[in-house]
């Protein structure tokens, strides 16, 4: 089986720019989870979704972060201004979400660099 | 709101040496405990986990016990090697939702 694909591995954004991080999940997985990793910070969850529907967006996240789940092998998050302090490393992570104790399977990630 | 604290920021060791990361959390449900490491370049990979008090979890050598009593899930390797350098986390899934709580992270370097 396929993990947890991220695309791109890198992107460096200009000030302002809009910016889409996309991730497809395990096949099968019902949820998904969008976070943010920094050395200041570590790892920070932006949203989190069951079979598609938004669960968790992020709270001090939701101003210019948005997650969506277009169908349940595809999400996409879109960052709207980005700014200097995005700079980080974003992670997608898919779950079978059968139970609480079930594991989380991460993407490589997406490191993005804001100028 | 539910934490986990890893005492540790940064472990130097030797090859061989025993290795113990500390993990406390503090949860107003019963959680699941987990550990999960990083490599460079790689997102977190799930190690093992425990959910219920007493319950040792294990996985590549590294072991983990479950205290209720003393709200603790504390790494342990009896011998790392090289190849161990990575970063290590600590986190827990309450009950009540799927969410993740992680802990800071515990960067090891293990020198040959």
């Amino acid at each position: 089986d396929a993990g947890v694909t991220q695309t791109p591995r890198h992107e460096v954004a200009e000030k302002g720019q809009t910016i889409i991080l996309k991730c497809e999940p395990v096949s099968g997985h019902n949820d998904l989870f969008w976070y943010r990793q920094t050395k200041i910070q570590g790892l920070e969850l932006l949203s989190y979704f069951r079979s598609k529907s938004l669960m968790e967006d992020g709270g001090a996240f939701k101003d210019r972060f948005k997650a969506e789940m277009l169908n349940s092998s595809f999400s996409t998050l879109k960052i709207q201004p980005t700014e200097p302090k995005d700079s980080a490393v974003y992670l997608c992570a898919s779950s079978l979400g059968d139970k609480y104790y079930a594991e989380q399977f991460f993407g490589p990630g997406t490191r993005l660099t804001v100028l | 709101g539910d934490s986990v604290t890893q005492t540790e920021g940064q472990v130097a060791l030797s090859e061989e040496d025993f290795l113990t990361i500390h993990c406390n959390y503090s949860a107003s449900g019963y959680p699941a405990l987990f550990w999960y490491v990083q490599y460079p370049g790689e997102g977190p990979q799930f190690l093992f986990r425990a959910s219920r008090d007493k319950e040792k979890g294990s996985s590549r050598g590294f072991e983990a016990t479950y205290n209720k009593e003393a709200t603790s899930f504390h790494l342990q390797k009896a011998s790392v090697q090289e190849s161990d350098s990575a970063v290590y986390y600590c986190a827990l899934s309450d009950g009540g939702n799927y969410k993740y709580v992680f802990g800071a992270g515990t960067r090891l370097k293990v020198i040959a």
